[in-house]
């Protein structure tokens, strides 16, 4: 079974460039995960989607993130323009119906310059 | 008061001894347990998953929640260097998945 892919695996850019990060859930799972992870703040839920519709955007920092899943297999979070302090470890989760347990990717190493 | 609190470590133990790990929760409404690993520079991978209070053991782990007192562990026997490692716990709420901040362990040779 493939697991969450994400890609980048990795990213390094300069400050003020746009940044796509992109992320193909489990087939079959209805919900999608973005999450952050930093030493400082541990892993943080930035936004939640449930049969491609985003619930709960709460996490997500500033307008300058934004996130979309046109269809069932495919997500992107966006960050423009990047900041040095968007530098962080970014997951893709995917879970099936309520009460199953979310399956993350490898993630995405993000540097900003 | 964080909802979920973890001791960071990290534990260094040696090879073959038990491992203990821990997690307190705050909020009772929570009904799913989950522990997941994670390996430097690689996601987070579920290891054990329990609903509501009781045991459940998978070959060398084992979990164990305890609804009335908030509080869940994981036991890991006759540990090895491969499980060097940081272990977070998670509790659903709803949807959303609140982890503890993970605890880093160390199975020396």
């Amino acid at each position: 079974d493939a697991g969450v892919i994400q890609s980048p695996r990795h990213e390094v850019t300069e400050m003020g460039q746009e940044v796509t990060l992109r992320c193909k859930p489990i087939s079959g799972h209805n919900s999608l995960f973005w999450y952050r992870q930093t030493m400082m703040r541990g892993l943080e839920l930035l936004i939640y989607f449930n049969n491609n519709v985003p619930i709960d955007d709460s996490g997500m920092p500033e307008d300058r993130f934004s996130a979309k899943m046109p269809n069932a297999s495919f997500s992107t979070l966006k960050i423009q323009p990047s900041e040095p302090r968007d530098s962080a470890v970014y997951f893709c989760a995917s879970s099936g119906d309520r009460g199953q347990p979310q399956h993350f990717g490898d993630g995405t190493r993000l540097s900003i310059l | 008061q964080k909802e979920v609190e973890q001791d960071p470590g990290p534990l260094s133990v040696p090879e073959g001894a038990i491992v203990s790990l821990n997690c307190t929760y705050s909020n009772s409404a929570f009904q799913y347990f989950m522990w997941y690993r994670q390996y430097s520079r690689k996601g987070p991978e579920l290891l054990m998953y329990t609903y509501s209070s009781g045991n459940k053991e998978d070959g060398r782990f084992t979990a164990q929640v305890d609804k009335s007192s908030k509080y869940i562990s994981l036991f890991i026997r006759d540990s090895q260097p491969s499980d060097s490692a940081t272990y977070l716990c998670a509790m659903d709420s709803s949807y959303k998945l609140i982890f503890g901040s993970g605890t880093r362990l160390l199975v020396r040779p």
